[in-house]
């Protein structure tokens, strides 16, 4: 069985700033992909970033940038020169390699001060 | 890009009633569609697997014969809500992933919110 865990409820940053988001993730799976998903208010669900596990480097898109620690089971997104728009519910997510299917941590709702 | 249009994005129905939700890849074929739940400040929770041509796997604890899944082609999967009593009233969203994607690569519908009075 997989989980996915997200200790942080909500957290704020000053506009402009950079902040990281914590995840650790429990997993049976030999292969797997993890996941950050956003979701603004509109409640549609956008892909930020995706990690391979079997990959050693981290992951990066524009300002996003995750922190992947296989023997700590631990994927962190940092998000850099934060903007009004980055404002949303963040999810970490786990998939198997040979699964379609999503498991989704708790979220973290960000909040953007300008 | 590949998108999942969802409809209804609002519908408020009757206790004892039921209620449609669709769920159609525009511009791809998804032979697996997936549904999910998610509370006010929740995770999104999956609730079934929907298969294009057979039946839906669903996930422990989610009641079949309450959320109906239908998947008869390769664009459109359904949920119908059985007699929805007020505990229904959520967001369901469904999401299915392009032919091609990596894995992970799941468009999601904009969500259905379901208020049952």
């Amino acid at each position: 069985a997989q989980t996915v865990t997200q200790s942080q409820p909500e957290m704020s940053v000053q506009e402009a700033e950079t902040v990281t988001l914590s995840c650790t993730y429990d997993t049976s799976e030999s292969d797997y992909y993890l996941f950050w998903y956003k979701q603004p208010p509109s409640r549609q669900m956008i892909l930020v970033i995706r990690q391979e596990a079997y990959k050693q480097q981290n992951a990066t898109e524009n300002r996003f940038s995750v922190n992947f620690q296989k023997a700590a089971k631990s994927f962190s997104l940092k998000i850099s020169d934060s903007q009004l728009g980055d404002a949303a519910m963040y999810f970490c997510a786990h998939s198997g390699a040979g699964s379609y299917q999503l498991t989704f941590g708790k979220g973290t709702k960000l909040s953007v001060i300008p | 890009g590949a998108v999942v249009s969802q409809h209804p994005s609002r519908v408020i129905c009757k206790s004892g009633t039921s209620v449609k939700i669709e769920c159609r890849s525009l511009d791809f074929q998804a032979t697996t569609m997936f549904w999910y739940r998610q509370f006010p400040k929740q995770s999104l929770m999956l609730m079934a697997t929907s298969n294009e041509g057979s039946k839906a796997t669903y996930e422990q604890g989610v009641e079949k014969d309450k959320f109906l899944i239908n998947h008869a082609s390769l664009t459109l999967s359904t949920l119908t809500v059985t007699s929805a009593h007020p505990e229904d009233s959520s967001f369901y969203i469904c999401s299915a992933r392009p032919p091609g994607q990596a894995p992970g690569g799941y468009t999601f519908g904009s969500g259905t919110r379901l208020t049952v009075v």
